[in-house]
């Protein structure tokens, strides 16, 4: 049973660059999440899809975005990188509004703009 | 929304103690997690307790919910614990999860 996974693992990027993340979640669930994590902080949530729609968002600019595909995997695209937008980014995966409905986190994707 | 503090921040134990990390949360909640976050990066779940007491090896945790508090208990402590732990909760129906500050634990052999 394959968890959550992510690409790529680490990359780095220059400002004003975009960059494409890229997230499967585990077999059988729906929704996927992302979340940014700066150092030395908990994690912050971006947005969450669910059947291709982006169902909710924090509180993070509109150069976030992100896709759905129907095989439930998801892209998170930053545009016009920042220096501040260096962090972990994770991507959690759930089945979509199931009570006792755990979720499951990815090893993330390490992003340094330089 | 809802506000979500844990405690201690930083946290020093020679293998073998005992600890007690503890999450306060401002408002009712549907989930309630708690995560090891390894150097590496992965959060990995150790418990989905929203309330009552799980017990898994050395590790269990305690929610009580009208309280709005969680426990979590390690013992017998070994090096592999060091991490940072992670409580996150779940305030509607939608499955974002909102995170505590984390506790910094350091296992000294």
């Amino acid at each position: 049973d394959a968890g959550v996974t992510q690409s790529p693992t680490h990359l780095i990027k220059t400002r004003g660059q975009q960059v494409t993340l890229r997230c499967s979640p585990k077999s059988g669930h729906d929704t996927v999440s992302w979340y940014q994590q700066a150092l030395g902080q908990g994690p912050q949530f971006i947005f969450q899809y669910y059947e291709e729609e982006e169902r909710q968002r924090g509180n993070f600019p509109d150069r976030f975005s992100g896709h759905q595909f129907p095989n439930y995997s998801s892209e998170l695209n930053v545009n016009a990188l920042l220096l501040g937008d260096s962090a972990l980014y994770l991507c959690a995966s759930s089945l979509h509004r199931l009570i006792g409905n755990t979720i499951y986190f990815g090893e993330g994707s390490w992003l340094t703009v330089v | 929304g809802i506000q979500v503090e844990q405690s201690p921040p930083d946290l020093i134990l020679q293998e073998g103690a005992n600890s007690t990390l503890r999450c306060n949360f401002s408002d009712s909640v549907n989930n309630l997690q708690w995560f090891h976050q390894n150097p590496w990066g992965q959060l990995i779940n150790l418990f989905y307790i929203p309330s009552g007491t799980k017990q898994n090896g050395r590790l269990s945790a305690t929610t009580v919910a009208t309280e709005r508090y969680s426990l979590l208990y390690i013992s017998s402590s070994q090096t592999t614990d060091s991490g940072v732990y992670f409580c996150a909760v779940e305030a509607n129906q939608g499955g974002k999860l909102i995170f505590g500050q984390g506790t910094e634990l350091s296992v000294k052999p």
